[in-house]
């Protein structure tokens, strides 16, 4: 069976601190892809990252970074010096190559960004 | 570059009625799917599409049906509304195993009462 866990329901933080979402996943499939998208208050759904499990290379992106590790089954998403259009939820997916690429998500973590 | 495109954004079906959401795509994707997303959940799957003339239920797909006659449409049904399926539905695409992207649209906030 496959799951994502994201343990943490709501974080907050002040601007320009750093945060870490945790999203936990579990699979038998060896070949997989794990993804993170951004919910802002608006609604929709913007994709930020796809890793495939071939490939633990970290990987940063402005002041987005992501952690991959396979030994944990983790995928971590951090924020370094956040601000409030950051306030959003956050959603870690997986997906699997003999599942059809259907995408099973976490529960999300509710990000807030205080001034 | 319209992508995924859901209609109508928002509506309010009364208890018993039907409706039917549209969804649309010109990326000539063959992977389709319906989501749905309750308070403070994640999505979970209703049904899915790997092609035209094929779908296949997803976790939760009582008291939803959907067709595939087309490679961009993608319309989910609800026969018989009941206030368990007030929820925002997000159709999404993808090319498919290998490329498993997927692109949303903006959703539909439905509301039964």
């Amino acid at each position: 069976a496959q799951k994502v866990t994201q343990a943490q329901t709501e974080i907050s933080v002040v601007e320009k601190e750093d945060v870490t979402l945790d999203c936990v996943y579990e699979t038998r499939d060896t070949t997989y892809y794990l993804f993170w998208y951004k919910q802002p208050p608006s609604g929709e759904l913007v994709f930020l990252i796809r890793r495939n499990s071939f490939d633990e290379q970290n990987e940063i992106s402005g002041r987005y970074s992501w952690n991959f590790q396979k030994s944990t089954s983790s995928f971590n998403f951090t924020i370094t010096a956040s601000i409030v259009v950051d306030s959003a939820v956050y959603f870690c997916a997986l997906a699997t190559y003999n599942q059809g690429g259907k995408l099973i998500f976490g529960q999300g973590t509710e990000l807030s960004v205080k001034p | 570059n319209a992508g995924v495109t859901q209609t109508p954004k928002f509506r309010i079906l009364k208890i018993g009625q039907s409706m039917t959401l549209q969804c649309t795509q010109d990326m000539n994707h063959n992977y389709m799917y319906w989501y749905r997303q309750d308070p403070g959940m994640g999505l979970k799957l209703i049904y899915y599409s790997v092609g035209a003339g094929i779908t296949d239920k997803g976790e939760v797909p009582n008291g939803y049906n959907v067709s595939r006659s087309t490679t961009e449409d993608f319309p989910l049904r609800l026969e018989l509304a009941a206030p368990s399926q007030t929820s925002v539905y997000f159709c999404a695409s993808s090319e498919g195993r290998k490329n498993t992207e997927a692109f949303f649209g903006q959703g539909t906030r439905l509301t039964v009462v």
